[in-house]
């Protein structure tokens, strides 16, 4: 399994509180990102990056900030937590851009009250 | 963005029967990766498909790369009861993989007694 682990795995927290959700791997892969799940919608991506402070916006980014000081960690931050973001983020690695194949973290269940 | 239509969207089979699944897609691919999701994890990747007409087997699970690259199976032999899962299809957004993956919606396997 690639080593990636996100903390916190589960999360509660009211609406209009900051979040940040983090990610570590020990793979030293190049490229991270994050991606929620819901019910209906699948898997979704928010952001990711290319590289150590490259980041770029994916499909569902309002509401969302990251940042990649470290290869290894990239942070999801909700500045203002919303009931519409609760769901399950996943973060994902690839160390090739060419084949696509990502693996993914446990997870992170987020809850906003 | 592109989309990914999965079916079924639910199998209820008895163990020991065999399982076929689908991913179509209104555009191109140019890789297909299928990943399975356990309840309260991440999606493990299963197989990565990289060419047109490829067919590639991971023990019991075997899957196929349409000639048109615009679909994709996953078939499964003589099921047991840790193949019950979520099984998702998923491809590059741009064909480079860095900008993410567009995910179906998932099929979701059940094994009856």
């Amino acid at each position: 399994d690639a080593g990636i682990t996100q903390s916190p795995r589960h999360k509660v927290t009211e609406t209009g509180t900051p979040v940040t959700l983090r990610c570590h791997q020990t793979e030293n892969h190049r490229y991270m990102y994050w991606y929620r799940q819901d019910p209906g919608h699948g898997l979704r991506l928010i952001h990711y990056s290319y590289g150590v402070k490259d980041t770029d916006k994916g499909e569902v980014s309002d509401g969302y900030s990251v940042s990649r000081s470290k290869t290894e960690d990239f942070l999801l931050t909700l500045e203002s937590a919303t009931s519409s973001q609760t769901s399950v983020y996943f973060c994902a690695i690839s160390e090739r851009r060419e084949a696509g194949e990502q693996f993914f973290g446990p997870g992170t269940r987020l809850t906003v009250l | 963005g592109q989309q990914l239509n999965q079916s079924p969207q639910s199998m209820f089979i008895q163990e020991g029967e065999d399982v076929s699944m689908n991913c179509t897609s209104s555009s191109i691919f140019n890789t297909w990766l299928w990943y399975k999701q356990d309840p309260g994890e991440g999606p493990v990747l299963l197989i990565a498909l990289y060419k047109a007409g490829e067919l590639t087997s991971n023990g019991r699970l075997t899957a196929q790369f349409g000639i048109t690259r615009k679909d994709s199976f996953l078939n499964i032999s003589a099921s047991i009861p840790s193949d019950v899962g979520i099984y998702f299809c998923a491809g590059p957004d741009s064909g480079g993989g860095a900008d993410g993956l567009t995910f179906g919606k998932g099929t979701h396997l059940i094994i009856q007694p």
